[in-house]
């Protein structure tokens, strides 16, 4: 089954870039999705194909896809980004299903 | 606007059963595939099923294949998620979710809370 590779957490200092990535066979052929979740809260796209940003989603969350790697980099963090961030594609390669990332803690210092 | 709110959730001995149900509003609920999304506590998000718009394809995590069946009422703008034999590792929050394939889950519900314990 397809599997998706996440860092359990990232640590950024406020104003500062945070990179998380998302690792997979290949995963530059599918589309990656990526959503935020705060505590108690449901998840949150903020990221779709690749690198697309949702309405109302700030410029601040951009994404790249390729190879085996995808990221989703937050410019310019702030202390409301602290936040699980999943990793998300449809893989249809086997048997079809949806399959998230293990989830990345970003901890804002 | 777009609203998906579950219901159903409580606390179930293993197992016994439990449907869950999700009310769409807000948009055209027969247009749009949904999925069924788990978190179990202090843990992450886990895929438990997909339906298409007209209800003929479906597709289950292995976790639950067998055991669980989604169904929708187009009628109604309802999702279904019917949990048999249940197990204390299903024992998570369970979201309703739009989406189809290889499409984003663009909206989710507020989740809804399954307790499997004796």
């Amino acid at each position: 089954s397809y599997v998706l590779t996440q860092p359990p957490s990232v640590s950024v200092a406020p104003g500062k870039t945070a990179r998380i990535t998302c690792g997979g066979n290949n995963i530059g052929s599918k589309s990656v999705h990526w959503y935020q979740q705060r505590p108690g809260q449901a998840p949150v796209l903020v990221i779709h194909y690749d690198a697309a940003r949702p309405s109302g989603i700030p410029e601040r969350f951009s994404g790249s896809n390729s190879g085996n790697t995808a990221t989703l980099t937050i410019s310019r963090v702030e202390a409301g980004d602290e936040a699980d961030y999943y990793c998300q594609v449809w893989d249809s390669s086997s048997h079809n299903r949806l399959v998230f990332g293990g989830g990345t803690k970003l901890t804002v210092l | 606007q777009v609203q998906l709110v579950e219901s159903g959730g409580g606390v179930v001995q293993p197992g016994r059963s439990l449907r869950l149900s999700c009310a769409a509003s807000g948009f055209s609920f027969s247009n749009f595939g949904m999925h069924w999304v788990r978190q179990a506590p202090g843990k992450g998000l886990e895929w438990v099923a997909a339906i298409w718009y007209h209800g003929n394809n479906k597709y289950y995590a292995d976790a639950v294949k067998g055991r669980f069946t989604v169904s929708r009422d187009n009628s109604k703008d309802t999702l279904y998620l019917q949990m048999d034999s249940l197990r204390a590792d299903d024992t998570a929050v369970y979201y309703c979710a739009r989406g189809v394939e290889a499409q984003p889950i663009d909206y989710w519900g507020q989740g809804t809370l399954v307790t499997v314990s004796s």
